[in-house]
């Protein structure tokens, strides 16, 4: 059973370029939660979704980011216009059910460099 | 608003050693507790979990925590530390809309 799937694994982008992060949640599961780590810094939550659904979006921050989880594919992470201040690391998790006692699985992150 | 402080940012412990990491949650509620670890470059793997019951929870590794209400803590211990442990540790609690507050984390080294 494969874990959560994120890719790429590292991304360059100068700043002013598009950014898009992919993630695969584990098979099976169907909540994806994203949380961004800046440098020296836990993990902050930014979104969860459902397939098709946003669910909670309380950690995004307002301009330039967003997410979808559709039907088919992976979940997307957009950010569009990077900044220096973008270069984090981000990673995905997944989990069964909505519970909060249910576990997240997360990805091995992908790890955002801006120049 | 709810919180997790870690106040070590890092700690340092021979091979063979006992370890413990101090977590500090605030949460209203019933809290979810949560210890995850990260080795360089990777992921996050969960090491243990605290929803209700028995409040000594073990976890893979030979780690287990503790949880305290009256102290709201939730310490990470191992009686002897290995050098793989070496890593950063975070603590979270689960809060309403199924998503995690973390602490800002702890970097474990171990000396030989």
């Amino acid at each position: 059973n494969a874990g959560v799937m994120q890719n790429p694994r590292h991304l360059v982008r100068r700043r002013g370029q598009e950014a898009r992060l992919r993630c695969s949640p584990m098979k099976g599961h169907s909540h994806v939660y994203w949380y961004r780590q800046l440098p020296e810094e836990g993990l902050k939550f930014m979104v969860y979704l459902q397939k098709e659904n946003i669910i909670d979006e309380s950690g995004m921050p307002k301009e330039r980011f967003s997410a979808e989880f559709p039907k088919e594919g992976p979940s997307i992470l957009r950010i569009q216009q990077v900044v220096r201040g973008d270069s984090a690391a981000y990673f995905c998790a997944s989990s069964r059910q909505r519970a909060r006692e249910e576990t997240q699985y997360f990805g091995p992150g992908t790890r955002l460099l801006v120049l | 608003a709810q919180s997790v402080t870690q106040p070590d940012i890092h700690i340092t412990v021979s091979e063979g050693a006992s370890l413990e990491l101090r977590c500090n949650y605030s949460y209203g509620a019933t809290p979810y507790l949560f210890w995850y670890v990260q080795s360089p470059g990777q992921g996050l793997q969960l090491l243990l979990k605290y929803f209700s019951g028995d409040t000594l929870v073990q976890g893979i590794k030979g780690f287990e925590a503790e949880f305290k209400r009256s102290q709201s803590s939730f310490n990470l211990r191992k009686p002897s530390v290995h050098w793989s442990d070496a890593a950063e540790y975070f603590c979270a609690v689960g809060v309403d809309g199924n998503k995690l507050v973390f602490g800002a984390g702890t970097i474990l080294r171990v000396k030989s």
